[in-house]
């Protein structure tokens, strides 16, 4: 089955400086990578998605890349704020059959 | 708000008690998904249902846990003789193969503390 690697697990950086959380996944069939952000307690909430049919996509200070041949993709956040602080999730699915999260990422910004 | 609206929000209960949970889906969304998430952990995936039918049940799934989607609207989740390891966030999910494609939208979750 689906097996997704995500790394690092803390990432602490100061406001203003990128954050870049990487993952990899098994299954070369998956299709469909979003990234979900959870805040303690919370829901986790779909910050942004890619499918396998582009190879990058950007929604203002965030932004996804997706290289199928070596199975990874990553997260990119620019420009960080305090706010953005929080556990990130990635995570791989087929035709969204069911989605496999990695472990996630702690990201602290510090202002 | 995404819509997907789960309850009770919080349940304790003693061992070898019985707890449901009920999750309401986005109106129209075919594909309902059950999670259970541990603290520092990711959610893993328990099952998952298109309309009424259950699809796919994770091994994670034992007998003691029974999910249903009987009018292929709302779905409950019931763990029977629950354990301390049963202590968890439960997680409802649900997606349309429509409008949206493929984007998964969750509950706030259901937590369960078995004492």
């Amino acid at each position: 089955g689906e097996n997704v690697e995500q790394h690092p697990s803390t990432l602490s950086v100061q406001e203003g400086d990128s954050a870049v959380i990487k993952c990899t996944y098994s299954d070369s069939a998956s299709n469909y990578f979003p990234w979900y952000k959870q805040e303690l307690g919370k829901r986790p909430q779909l910050i942004i998605d890619i499918r396998s049919n582009v190879g990058e996509k950007k929604d203002q200070r965030i932004a996804v890349t997706l290289n199928k041949t070596a199975k990874h993709f990553s997260l990119h956040i620019t420009e960080t704020q305090p706010e953005d602080s929080a556990v990130y999730f990635c995570a791989a699915s087929k035709n969204t059959d069911k989605l496999i999260f990695g472990t996630g990422t702690r990201l602290q910004v510090f202002p | 708000d995404t819509g997907v609206s789960q309850n009770p929000r919080h349940k304790i209960t003693k061992r070898g008690q019985n707890v449901t949970f009920r999750c309401d889906p986005i109106s129209e969304h075919n594909r309902l998904y059950w999670y259970r998430q541990t603290l520092g952990q990711g959610p893993e995936f328990l099952t998952y249902f298109q309309n009424e039918a259950q699809l796919e049940k994770s091994r994670l799934l034992s007998d003691r846990f029974s999910a249903e989607r009987p009018k292929g609207s709302f779905s409950t989740l019931e763990i029977q003789r629950t354990e301390q390891g049963d202590s968890a966030m439960y997680l409802c999910a649900s997606s349309s193969r429509g409008g949206d494609g493929n984007t998964i939208y969750f509950g706030e979750g259901s937590w369960l503390t078995v004492v």
